[in-house]
């Protein structure tokens, strides 16, 4: 099935440590996203990449980084910078712009530190 | 900068009622809208979109939107709603031509059977 994957689903991170969260998707999608859901703040946009070994800092982007080695995937790195780094964190991914931009999202990943 | 507001955060109906959610958006160029809807526990679903023609479009689920321009908003309507449309619905837009999608805040709605 198409689609896009993310994992761990829940992760446990304690303070201080870096934790890495996987997207992979087989859409074939040039672009792919992050996004962290917080309540009562909506998505908010951390870091996009429009093509391979290219990416841009969204809104929050203090504290995380990412890599696009590959079309299908773009992991994100939560780094011990990041203050408040519990959330709801959800990749997505669009085909090209002339294709009809729809964004379309993958299950998210919990990420609690402990 | 742009942005979008979605002034209903919680919205509480009995089976039946009709519903209207409203979103307004800040940008003035050409936008590409978008209603998604996130059902308890699963992930953020497209329920319909607008891109160009009919300012009245429909989705999934009897769920329909109208963009009006002249307001910059995009209200989610559907005429009579289910205890199975509780979820929390995000109203985004997206300037054209660009890979930015900018959301609202979302709103809870909580249908009563």
């Amino acid at each position: 099935d198409g689609g896009i994957t993310q994992s761990p689903k829940y992760l446990f991170r304690k303070e201080g440590q870096n934790v890495t969260l996987s997207c992979e998707q087989n859409l074939n999608h040039d672009a792919m996203y992050w996004y962290r859901q917080d309540p009562g703040q909506g998505l908010r946009l951390i870091y996009y990449s429009q093509i391979v070994n290219d990416f841009q800092k969204g809104d929050i982007a203090e504290g995380y980084s990412v890599s696009r080695e590959k079309k299908e995937s773009f992991p994100l790195t939560v780094t011990s910078a990041q203050k408040n780094p519990t959330a709801f964190y959800l990749c997505a991914s669009s085909p090209p712009i002339l294709s009809g931009n729809t964004i379309y999202f993958g299950e998210g990943s919990w990420l609690t530190v402990v | 900068a742009q942005s979008v507001s979605q002034h209903n955060h919680h919205v509480i109906l009995s089976e039946a009622a009709s519903l209207e959610l409203g979103c307004n958006y800040s940008y003035g160029g050409t936008v590409n809208l978008f209603w998604y809807v996130q059902y308890p526990g699963q992930h953020l679903q497209l329920l319909l979109k607008y891109f160009s023609g009919d300012p009245l479009v429909k989705g999934i689920k009897g769920f329909e939107a109208e963009f009006i321009k002249s307001k910059f908003s995009f209200n989610l309507r559907k005429p009579s709603v289910q205890w199975s449309d509780t979820a929390e619905y995000f109203c985004a837009v997206s300037p054209s031509g660009t890979y930015k999608y900018i959301f609202g805040t979302g709103t809870r709605l909580k249908v009563l059977a």
